[in-house]
């Protein structure tokens, strides 16, 4: 069983599209993160939710609590934003649950 | 900028030797974590460390795996006997200056690949 869901795993863009990758997630959680894996295995933490919206420059992450949803947004995406994105939750008793990553590749 | 690093970037082992894998985490970090990935599959949790103990662990970390904090600057994870599913590559990461680790953003090492022949 997965605690959390991604989508889509897969995704291709042209330089400048807005991106959008979606996470559900089934447990009850007190966290919820975003990562992003490099081609080289390298893990990099984007943000941590639990509630509401935080913005870094051109990345966005909403999280809903009451739909057990989180998207990432990506706005003017740019193909060194090729990579994989992670979404994780960490549950009440600290455990992480990932989903499988969506592997999003910008093409110039 | 501090950072998580982890040793060695790559190791090689027989199965049933014991592996241990060091990890220096952010130095006024409370939490720890271990992860790994085995290859092509997504990253899972192993264990977390706070306060000299373990606070969360997995159904992955048995009795084969233990984690250790010797001298307050290293966090080791150590494999007892491995076995061929053991390889993957191993990720620390450290978070947390206050109290209430799972709310803080981790910061991960760039892992330790682990290749169990």
């Amino acid at each position: 069983k997965n605690e959390v869901e991604q989508s889509p795993q897969n995704l291709t863009a042209q330089e400048g599209e807005f991106i959008t990758i979606n996470c559900s997630y089934s447990v009850g959680i007190s966290a919820l993160h975003w990562l992003q894996q490099h081609p080289g295995g390298g893990i990099v933490s984007l943000f941590m939710l639990s509630s509401g919206k935080k913005k870094h420059g051109r990345l966005i992450a909403t999280i809903n609590i009451q739909e057990k949803h989180s998207s990432l947004h990506i706005t003017a995406s740019h193909p060194r934003d090729s990579a994989v994105y992670i979404c994780a939750v960490a549950n009440t008793g600290n455990q992480f649950y990932f989903g499988t990553g969506t592997s999003l590749t910008v093409i110039p | 900028e501090p950072e998580v690093t982890q040793t060695p970037s790559h190791q090689v082992t027989q199965m049933g030797q014991e592996v241990i894998l060091r990890c220096v985490p952010i130095s006024n970090h409370l939490y720890f974590y271990w992860y790994r990935q085995i290859l092509g599959q997504k990253v899972e949790f192993l264990v977390s460390f706070y306060n000299n103990e373990i606070s969360e662990k997995s159904e992955i970390f048995d009795d084969q795996f233990s984690v250790e904090r010797p001298d307050g600057s290293n966090f080791t994870l150590k494999i007892r006997s491995t076995k061929l599913e053991d390889s993957a590559m191993y990720f620390c990461a450290s978070s947390g200056t206050q109290k209430g680790g799972r709310r803080n953003i981790q910061y991960f090492g760039a892992g330790t690949r682990l290749s169990v022949l």
